[in-house]
Order: C-alpha cells, then structure tokens, then sequence
C-alpha cells in the first residue's frame, strides 16, 4: 500500500456519462495533485491543490471539475468525456511548507484509475 | 519552460548487468531531480532523488549523477535483476517550481 488510494482502478464510460474518481492519502501531505498519463507522452500536471485551495489549473478542459473536500481526499469529476480522454488518471501527494506547495519533494503516486471512454 | 529529454527509450540487458538511463534539462535553475519507476499496473514510485547542490547519491544497487554544468543526470541500475524490469521516469523542478517528467524508458531484464 503506498500511502495514495485510488478508486476505481478502472472504468468504462460513454460520453454523455458522468462519474467521479477519488483519491485518498493517508500521509499527512499538504498538496495533492492530479496527473494524466498517456503512452508515449510525458506526464501531464492538471491540478495541484495545497490545503484545500487549487493552486494551480494547467488549462484542463472545463469538462474535468476537480474538488478538494478536506486534506487527505481528492475527487476528479468527469462529465461529456471525449474518446481522447481516455488514459491512466494519477493522484499523487507530496509534502508542503503550509500554503505553499514545494515541488521540489517526491511525489507518492496512487496506483491510477485506467479510463475509457467509449 | 523546462524541457527533459530521455534516453533510450528502451533497455534490454542480461540480468546481472549494469543499467545507464540518461536525461537531459534545459533550465539551469532547476534543483530538484527525482528519479521514479513505474511497475506495470502500479504507479510510478520514487526510488531515488538528488538536489543541485550534491554530484551523486547512492542507494544499495541505484545511484544518481548530476552534471549541473552541462545539465545531465543518470540512473545507474547495478548487478541488475528481473525485479528491476519497469519503466523509469526522470524530472526536473525548474526555476518556476514546476516539476517535468521525461518520457520514460522502459527497461527489461533478461533472465
């Protein structure tokens, strides 16, 4: 167990769907963050949030709406998806310096959510 | 923006053998260079780190270079085992706190 919950390992949906992923970390770790990953490309940023504030938004498409209820959870919701959507979803967490996130500590991955949207 | 390259793509080496992946940045004010591996079905998972002021780190069979004048760092996998076989990714934390992953070399190896 790494530290960093993911849930659900997988999932299918089609494009009118809505659905949501969920993180939990259990670390103590100020910020926490969304990743996509896709074959053949670099990891992608698209949410940091430290103490509960989003910090930073990497122009993600309006149809991915993330929500940071507390700390330790990290929810993605998904809605009107697109077949280029589909990819490995990584939550990760990693230590802060109160508000501020220091990006300059490792990163705890979850395991990821493998996405398809058909 | 920062901008990592990594190299080879893929590594096949007989087991027992050494593991060199190489990467490359571009923002001489980057810090911060943490090395991960990715199992298949897992993800990436922190196996070492280095920061700027420090020219190598060793952990058991892993160690990490850091070249900060011609911006280069290595992965050194050593007396290498089938446990090992993963993909690995590089990063960089740049001037502006922003971490960049490389593309990722898948390694393999061979009993």
């Amino acid at each position: 167990e790494t530290g960093v919950t993911q849930t659900p390992r997988h999932l299918v949906m089609g494009m009118t769907n809505k659905k949501s992923l969920k993180c939990e970390q259990h670390l103590g770790h100020n910020a926490m963050y969304w990743y996509k990953q896709s074959a053949k490309k670099p990891l992608e940023l698209m949410f940091v949030y430290s103490l509960e504030e989003r910090v930073e938004n990497n122009s993600v498409p309006s149809r991915f709406s993330p929500e940071c209820p507390n700390s330790s959870h990290l929810f993605l919701h998904l809605h009107t998806l697109q077949p280029e959507d589909s990819a490995l979803y990584l939550c990760a967490s990693s230590p802060g310096q109160g508000a501020f996130v220091a990006y300059n500590y490792g990163y705890t991955f979850g395991s990821g959510t493998r996405l398809t949207v058909v | 923006g920062e901008n990592v390259e990594q190299h080879p793509s893929t590594l096949s080496v007989q087991e027992g053998d050494s593991a060199v992946i190489k990467c490359t940045y571009s923002d001489s004010a980057s810090n911060y260079f943490p090395w991960y591996k990715q199992e298949l079905g897992k993800g990436p998972q922190l196996i070492i780190d280095i920061r700027s002021n420090v020219g190598e780190k060793k952990d058991q069979r892993i160690a990490v270079t850091l070249n900060k004048t011609a911006k280069h760092f290595s992965l050194h996998i050593t007396e290498t085992q089938p446990e090992d076989s993963a993909v690995y990714f590089c990063a960089a934390t740049g001037g502006y706190q922003k971490v960049t992953f490389g593309i990722g070399t898948k390694l393999q190896v061979i009993p």
